[in-house]
């Protein structure tokens, strides 16, 4: 167990519509990523939150937006949703400098 | 553009013998290397990693190389068990942290047989 908590674990959903992801880090830590694993794919890195703050963004598409509450529990927000957009989001945290440690994940679908 | 590669999907060994997993990469600029590993319906679990300042780093049954001239690094896991049997993704950092955004393989099924 890492220490990181996601919620739901699966999500089925139909085309157009919009979910929100949500996950808790270690406690203690105030970075916060989310990677998307596609079918057969490596992670690919979406966003990251320090302390509240948007920090990195990599290929995050303009239908998803993220952010981290006060208490560093974050939200992915996924919008306008694809059948492409069928994956397993992974949230981590990090302490400063420190490795990452990820979340079960959150399996969607989107029929 | 896959900055990480893992061109090897699978791989299977025997119980007791070494499992040698690959990684190349493609970008220079990349500094920290990680390793991590899979189960089903969990998680990625950090494993081991190197600074682009070493060669090699080895934590009890695992080793990590690193030939930096070849862009090309490789775990090795000694002594292999049927519960090392996992996805193993190897990852790269632009720092000397595991601590921005990293950059995945596609990942190698490991399957260690009785």
């Amino acid at each position: 167990d890492s220490g990181v908590t996601q919620t739901p674990k699966h999500l089925i959903t139909a085309t157009g519509q919009r979910v929100t992801l949500r996950c808790s880090p270690r406690s203690g830590d105030l970075s916060v990523y989310w990677y998307q694993q596609s079918l057969d794919q490596g992670l690919q890195f979406l966003i990251q939150y320090y302390n509240g703050e948007e920090r990195a963004k990599g290929n995050i598409l303009e239908r998803f937006s993220a952010q981290q509450f006060p208490d560093l529990h974050s939200e992915l927000n996924l919008s306008s949703l694809e059948l492409g957009d069928s994956a397993l989001y992974f949230c981590a945290s990090s302490a400063h400098l420190d490795t990452q440690y990820f979340g079960p994940g959150t399996r969607l679908t989107v029929l | 553009d896959q900055q990480v590669k893992q061109n090897s999907p699978s791989l299977s060994v025997q119980e007791g013998r070494i499992s040698i997993l690959n990684c190349d990469y493609t970008n220079s600029m990349f500094d920290y290397f990680l390793w991590y590993k899979k189960y089903p319906a969990e998680g990625p679990t950090f494993l081991i990693s190197i600074s682009s300042i070493k060669d090699k780093n080895e934590d009890g049954r695992f080793t990590v190389f690193l030939n930096k001239s070849a862009k090309h690094l490789s775990l090795h896991i000694v002594s292999s068990q049927p519960g090392d049997s996992a996805v193993y993704f190897c990852a790269a950092s632009p720092d000397q942290t595991g601590a921005n955004n990293l950059f995945f393989g596609t990942g190698t099924r490991l399957t260690v047989i009785p």
